[in-house]
């Protein structure tokens, strides 16, 4: 069974801590993704990685940085962390697929759910 | 950049009743097309994608989907709702390098 894992269900930070978020997938993807899941605004994506050491910034990257060593590991960093990052954190991959064989899904972790105080 | 507008924050459908979930899409190349549920305390699960060929797709739980490059939507559709339908769902594009994009999702809301 295919499966991406993130280190912790919930966190809870103070203000001004360096926060780090986990995720290991086991599918051998290419892609890894981090989103930020808030009611009434969807998933908004914070960072993509489509290699190791690859990274691309998403549409909300301020406040965060990535790092992608190894193929299944993708950490999302709050540098120094605020109370409006107070939210649930969504890791997935997806594989990389061009041309007329395309198919690929993303696939999810559970989320981790970070409230900073 | 692809982007996914979903333009119902909330529904609400009588158990029985059809449902229909609104999604509009913008990208220049042939869009792959998603539809994400989350039921309460859950993670996301894939219902159906559509990639080429056939315009209606179908997926797990009932749900079908249409695609309509004129109209630059992938609606999703079930004929008539369980209670265990009620949960938030998520339409999703992508490019063909997989940096998929979501939409802002559907609550929906079964009632007896």
């Amino acid at each position: 069974d295919v499966k991406v894992t993130q280190s912790s269900r919930y966190l809870v930070k103070r203000t001004g801590e360096k926060v780090f978020l986990e995720c290991v997938q086991d599918m051998d993807h290419e892609n890894m993704f981090w989103y930020r899941q808030d009611p009434g605004l969807g998933l908004r994506l914070i960072y993509f990685s489509y290699d190791v050491k690859m990274k691309e910034k998403g549409d909300i990257p301020e406040g965060y940085s990535v790092s992608r060593e190894k193929k299944e590991r993708f950490s999302l960093i709050l540098e120094s962390a605020s109370t409006n990052q107070t939210s649930m954190y969504l890791c997935a991959s997806s594989t990389q697929q061009g041309g007329l064989r395309f198919d690929t899904e993303a696939f999810f972790g559970q989320g981790t759910r970070l409230t900073v105080v | 950049a692809q982007s996914v507008t979903q333009p119902d924050i909330h529904i609400t459908v009588s158990e029985g009743a059809s449902l229909e979930l609104r999604c509009n899409y913008s990208y220049g190349a042939t869009p792959y097309l998603f539809w994400y549920v989350q039921s309460p305390g859950q993670g996301l699960q894939l219902l159906l994608k559509y990639f080429s060929g056939d315009t209606l797709v179908q997926g797990i739980k009932g749900f079908e989907a249409e695609f309509k490059r004129s109209q630059s939507s992938f609606n999703l559709r079930k004929p008539s709702v369980h209670w265990s339908d009620a949960a938030e769902y998520f339409c999703a594009v992508t490019d063909s390098w997989g940096k998929f994009q979501f939409g802002a999702g559907t609550q929906v809301v079964v009632t007896p």
